[in-house]
């Protein structure tokens, strides 16, 4: 059964431009979330999509913004981008319910330049 | 809001020996659960072991075992027989049931070096 796909791995981009970042879940999943790791403020929440509505947010500003497609693969999308959006991009994917363990994917590496 | 503490941001271990990571957490929801993620090197999280709130008997996974203090929030976890391969960032992670859906809230990790 194949894992959870995060493309592209690494993406280098200027202050200004936007970027969109892709999250294949695990067959079957219908939850995707998506966090942001940065090693100032460690993990943080972005959002959660469940059957192509956002069931979750997190707080951050509306640059932020994601989607969900109806085979449950999920996109997500950075405008504007500032120089402390740098950070490993997280997607998880999960059946749904909050006991149920989420599988994460290997991220994108996100460098502002 | 809910809150994820691990007060440990390094902890270190000869191979074959014991070691205790520590989480402390707040919420005032009920039901919720535990979590304790490992993200080595290649930086894919991997769950390592989870816990049901409601449940009094506490969770194990071959080496991995943990301590689950309701009453004083604490979520400690017990590696057993380290091995090299368990070096890596330990995250405790919490979800609540009620209000947070699939949302996990995470602690600051503990990066744990295991010794030869």
């Amino acid at each position: 059964k194949a894992g959870v796909t995060q493309t592209p791995r690494y993406l280098i981009k200027t202050r200004g431009q936007q970027v969109t970042l892709s999250c294949s879940p695990i067959s079957g999943h219908r939850s995707v979330s998506w966090y942001q790791q940065t090693p100032g403020q460690g993990l943080q929440f972005l959002f959660e999509y469940f059957s192509e509505t956002q069931r979750n947010k997190g707080n951050f500003p509306g640059r932020f913004s994601g989607r969900q497609f109806s085979n449950s693969r999920s996109e997500m999308n950075v405008s504007t981008l500032e120089l402390g959006d740098s950070a490993l991009y997280l997607c998880a994917s999960s059946w749904g319910g909050g006991n149920q363990p989420q599988h994460f994917g290997d991220g994108t590496r996100l460098s502002i330049l | 809001a809910q809150t994820v503490t691990q007060s440990q941001p390094e902890m270190s271990v000869q191979e074959a020996e014991t070691v205790t990571l520590s989480c402390t957490y707040d919420t005032s929801e009920s039901d919720y659960y535990l979590f304790w993620y490992k993200q080595p090197p290649s930086r894919q999280m991997i769950l390592v072991i989870r816990q049901e709130a409601y449940k009094q008997q506490n969770a194990t996974e071959n080496r991995f075992s943990v301590n689950f203090q309701k009453a004083a929030k604490s979520f400690s976890l017990k590696i057993s027989d380290s091995q090299l391969g368990d070096a890596a960032m330990y995250f405790c992670a919490y979800t609540g049931w009620e209000t947070s859906g699939s949302r996990l809230t995470f602690g600051e990790g503990t990066q744990l070096t295991v010794n030869p």
